[in-house]
């Protein structure tokens, strides 16, 4: 079973407008993270926000910010007033106990968000 | 500060061949992991690093792929018999100490012939 899924594998949205990218995950961890990270087409992997299982307000970080549903396993990355340098690929992880002290990440398979002038 | 290099930037090789590929984590960073990126993937999860000894080599896909972290800073991931299903980005990160976030390197793009 796919640990995180993101299901939208491109987005479309108009400069200045908010937008929402879909991740939801499956872990029985009571303890972990999920983190969002952009690659724009230079490759590079850019940390965006975290949020941990046990946070209990949404984690925001300018103009980005997570919708946490722990109920639904579901955390969202809102972009808020988007900017022609949004457009970049957007991956969503999370990050398992592995053994005490030990932790693996997982990434899900990306959303490519182009934003339009 | 400086960020995670990793070198080379571009590898091309052809089958059956050896390649190393270097990461030089951020400084004072205890943990470090290597992920291997497919055209139109997430990363995938390689193996793990806690100072020098490997945390986690799980991900490793099989026993031509080893990696090293000698002094617990820059590690080395070698691949032995190259194949060319192993071309990809291969993308190395390093963090304080989990739980961090980690920081990325650039990437090695390795290309098998």
């Amino acid at each position: 079973a796919q640990k995180i899924t993101q299901t939208q594998p491109g987005m479309f949205v108009q400069e200045k407008e908010a937008v929402t990218l879909d991740c939801t995950y499956d872990t029985s961890d009571p303890s972990y993270g999920l983190f969002w990270y952009k690659q724009p087409s230079s490759g590079e992997m850019i940390f965006l926000i975290y949020q941990g299982s046990y946070d209990q307000q949404n984690a925001t970080e300018g103009r980005y910010s997570l919708n946490f549903q722990k109920a639904r396993k579901s955390a969202n990355l809102v972009i808020s007033a988007s900017q022609l340098g949004d457009s970049a690929m957007y991956f969503c992880a999370m990050r398992e106990v592995v053994t005490s002290g030990t932790y693996k990440y997982i990434f899900g398979t990306g959303t490519r968000l182009k934003v339009l002038a | 500060g400086a960020g995670v290099s990793q070198t080379p930037s571009n590898k091309v090789t052809e089958k059956g061949k050896y390649v190393e590929l270097r990461c030089d984590p951020i400084s004072g960073h205890t943990a470090l992991y290597w992920y291997r990126q497919s055209l139109g993937q997430g990363p995938e999860f390689l193996i793990y690093f806690q100072g020098t000894g490997a945390a986690d080599d799980s991900g490793l896909p099989n026993d031509r792929f080893f990696a090293v972290r000698p002094e617990g800073s820059v590690s080395t991931l070698k691949i032995q018999r190259t194949e060319r299903g192993d071309s990809a980005v291969y993308l190395c990160a390093s963090s304080l100490s989990p739980p961090a976030e980690q920081f990325f390197g650039p990437g090695t793009r390795l290309t098998v012939l």
